[in-house]
């Protein structure tokens, strides 16, 4: 079965930093999903890859999706205090897939 | 448009009841699952549902049942709760059961500890 790693588990950055955070699958990825959840709360949509070579972009956060498929990079760039939350990416395992499997997530924070 | 609800949003439950945990959405989609979330774990698929009346496991489905009678409702329910089921749990919905190219909506979560 497909398997999801996150790098790393938790980050600690000073406000203002850059950060990257990284999802590798163990097998290719068809559909990357990238969701954020603020301590205590529900997910939040981020992003979705599905190519390979895809880059998207929203505010300050950008996510790419390698060229092989098996690995997707979340940048953040002059990191702010509402970045801060857990990270997660989801995938399908094939093409047409119904379920998605979920990386185990990355704790963010931001220190001002 | 109130998108994914979930009730309660806390409950406590003692070792042997049975509750069921509420999710409806309002955006008319085919596909409903729900997930748990435990630390360190992720999130790990319980059962899903690509339309009413139709029903599958995911990962995690012992000790839950699920039926979709109607598309907007999913309804979660432990028959007899165990400490292990101590978890956050999420319902996601998406537009298309035909894969894993839609977006999938997360409803707000419902914490739930069983003493």
């Amino acid at each position: 079965s497909q398997e999801l790693e996150q790098s790393p588990q938790s980050l600690i950055v000073q406000e203002g930093k850059n950060l990257t955070i990284n999802c590798t699958s163990s097998k290719t990825l068809y559909g990357l999903y990238w969701y954020k959840q603020k301590y205590g709360e529900g997910l939040i949509f981020l992003m979705m890859l599905q190519k390979g070579g895809e880059e998207k972009s929203h505010e300050k956060i950008t996510a790419k999706l390698d060229e092989k498929k098996q690995q997707s990079s979340l940048h953040i760039t002059a990191s702010q205090p509402s970045h801060a939350g857990i990270y997660l990416c989801g995938a399908a395992a094939r093409q047409g897939a119904q379920k998605l499997v979920f990386g185990q997530g990355t704790r963010l924070t931001i220190n001002p | 448009n109130a998108g994914v609800t979930q009730t309660p949003k806390f409950q406590v439950l003692k070792t042997g009841q049975s509750m069921t945990l509420q999710c409806a959405q309002d955006m008319n989609h085919e596909y409903m699952s729900w997930y748990r979330q435990d630390p360190g774990m992720g999130l790990r698929l319980i059962h899903y549902s690509v339309g009413a009346g139709i029903t599958d496991q995911g990962e995690v489905p012992n000790g839950y049942n699920v039926s979709r009678s109607t598309t907007e409702d999913f309804p979660l329910r432990l028959l007899s709760a165990a400490p292990s089921q101590t978890s956050v749990y999420f319902c996601a919905t998406r537009r298309s059961s035909g894969g894993a190219a839609d977006t999938q909506y997360f409803g707000p979560g419902t914490r739930l500890t069983v003493l």
